[in-house]
């Protein structure tokens, strides 16, 4: 299979600590986004990656949240100091930049739920 | 400012009903995409429709069918002949960019057999 998909699917964590998930995006696309999916709520984004460059991020972001993308591949997201507010599902998805008909077309993966005691 | 309204929160119909899910959107630009997303319950967002705002072309796909409407700021998707297996949560997106999308809060919808 050559889709999105995202390690770990499941973290629990005592608040406070440090968390890393890990992205790996479909590998002809240039473009990973990273969101956090509440209950009962649509996907919130949170930051934005062409290639390796973090081009957008959300202002709604905490400082104690940091994301990269080294060569353009694979991406990780840590949060620091975890809180308990911090519990959700975090989405990765990634796009092409090209014309016709797949342009900005996001494709997801399974998600990683995270869980701050 | 870009945002997407889903006004329906819950949907129940009978298997073979048909049903329509609601997106309203607003946007300040000219060219923009809009799309729609299921979401089952094993909860990976599984793309739909795209739709740019220069193709007001109505789609159909099978049992899917996609009513975008600029002057309405809608793009309403229909579903013929319910079966089970569309019970899920549709989410409506929209981007300008492409750099940011914005989410819908999405439409659970169950079809009982």
């Amino acid at each position: 299979d050559t889709g999105v998909s995202q390690d770990p699917r499941h973290k629990i964590t005592k608040r406070g600590q440090n968390v890393t998930f890990r992205c790996d995006p479909i590998s002809e696309h240039n473009r990973l986004y990273w969101y956090r999916q509440t209950l009962g709520q649509g996907p919130e984004f949170l930051t934005y990656f062409q290639n390796e460059a973090q081009l957008e991020k959300s202002r709604l972001l905490s400082d104690r949240f940091s994301a990269e993308r080294p060569k353009g591949s694979f991406s990780t997201l840590e949060i620091q100091r975890t809180e308990q507010g911090d519990s959700a599902m975090y989405l990765c998805a990634s796009s092409a930049t090209r014309t016709g008909p797949e342009t900005d077309t996001q494709y997801f993966g399974p998600g990683t739920r995270l869980t701050v005691l | 400012a870009q945002k997407v309204t889903q006004a329906q929160t819950e949907i129940s119909v009978v298997e073979k009903e048909d049903v329509t899910l609601d997106c309203v959107y607003e946007t300040r630009d000219t060219t923009y995409y809009l799309f729609w997303y299921k979401q089952p319950p094993s909860g990976e967002l599984v793309f739909l429709i795209r739709r740019n705002s220069f193709d007001e072309q109505n789609e159909i796909s099978g049992r899917y069918s996609w009513n975008f409407q600029k002057s309405t700021s809608s793009f309403n998707f229909t579903i013929t002949a319910s079966q089970v297996v569309d019970s899920a949560v549709y989410f409506c997106a929209l981007t300008n960019t492409g750099n940011q999308f914005y989410f819908g809060t999405g439409t659970s919808l169950t079809v009982i057999p």
